[in-house]
């Protein structure tokens, strides 16, 4: 059973330019989660994509988007990025969207934004 | 609102010591789920422990164990007999029932020295 893989692992951009950071799922499971990690904190919930929609949305701004394909691997994008975009990211994916489904995170993409 | 906080930001052990890491929650809801994860140095988040709110059993897994008392809305972690390689950041976390919103705390990081 394959788990959570991200790619790429690091990144670095310059502000106002854009990013997109993919996730595939662990094998069998349809919804993926995306979380943006600031140094030294928690994990904030960005969105959650179930069966290629968008099934919850946390606090961030519209310029974080999201796709989930066929194969429910997922893509988050961030356009004009500015220098507190500067986290790891880190997708989790489930069998399923209840609370009850337990997540399975990736190993994050740490993205530097100059 | 919802609210998960960790009032250690940091805790130092000698190994062999017992450990118990502190978790306070805020929520409206009157179902939700609790959640314990490890990161380790590389960033992966590993779930630890998921807890539904009207199972108000303590939990026992090996070394770790667990008290989810609703009356202060709290959720502790105790490690017993720390071992090196329990040093990692340690997160709480809560979650609605349909799983689409997810808060974290800010996350214990605790070393066990040898």
């Amino acid at each position: 059973e394959t788990g959570v893989t991200q790619s790429p692992t690091h990144l670095i951009k310059t502000r106002g330019q854009q990013v997109t950071l993919r996730c595939s799922s662990q094998s069998g499971h349809n919804t993926v989660s995306w979380y943006q990690q600031a140094l030294g904190q928690g994990p904030q919930f960005i969105f959650q994509y179930y069966r290629e929609e968008e099934n919850g949305r946390g606090n961030f701004p519209p310029r974080f988007s999201g796709l989930q394909f066929p194969n429910y691997s997922s893509e988050l994008n961030v356009n004009a990025l500015e220098l507190d975009d500067s986290a790891l990211y880190l997708c989790a994916s489930s069998d399923g969207t209840e609370s009850y489904n337990e997540q399975f995170f990736g190993p994050g993409t740490r993205l530097t934004v100059l | 609102a919802q609210k998960v906080t960790q009032a250690q930001t940091e805790i130092s052990v000698v190994e062999k010591e017992d450990v118990t890491l502190d978790c306070v929650y805020e929520t409206r809801d009157t179902t939700y789920y609790l959640f314990w994860y490890k990161q380790p140095p590389s960033g992966e988040l590993v779930f630890l422990i998921r807890r539904n709110s009207f199972d108000e059993q303590n939990e026992i897994s090996g070394r770790y164990s667990w008290n989810f008392q609703k009356s202060t809305s709290s959720f502790n972690f105790t490690i017993t007999a720390s071992q090196v390689v329990d040093s990692a950041v340690y997160f709480c976390a809560l979650s609605d029932f349909t799983g689409n919103q997810f808060y974290f705390g800010t996350g214990t990081s605790l070393t066990v020295i040898p």
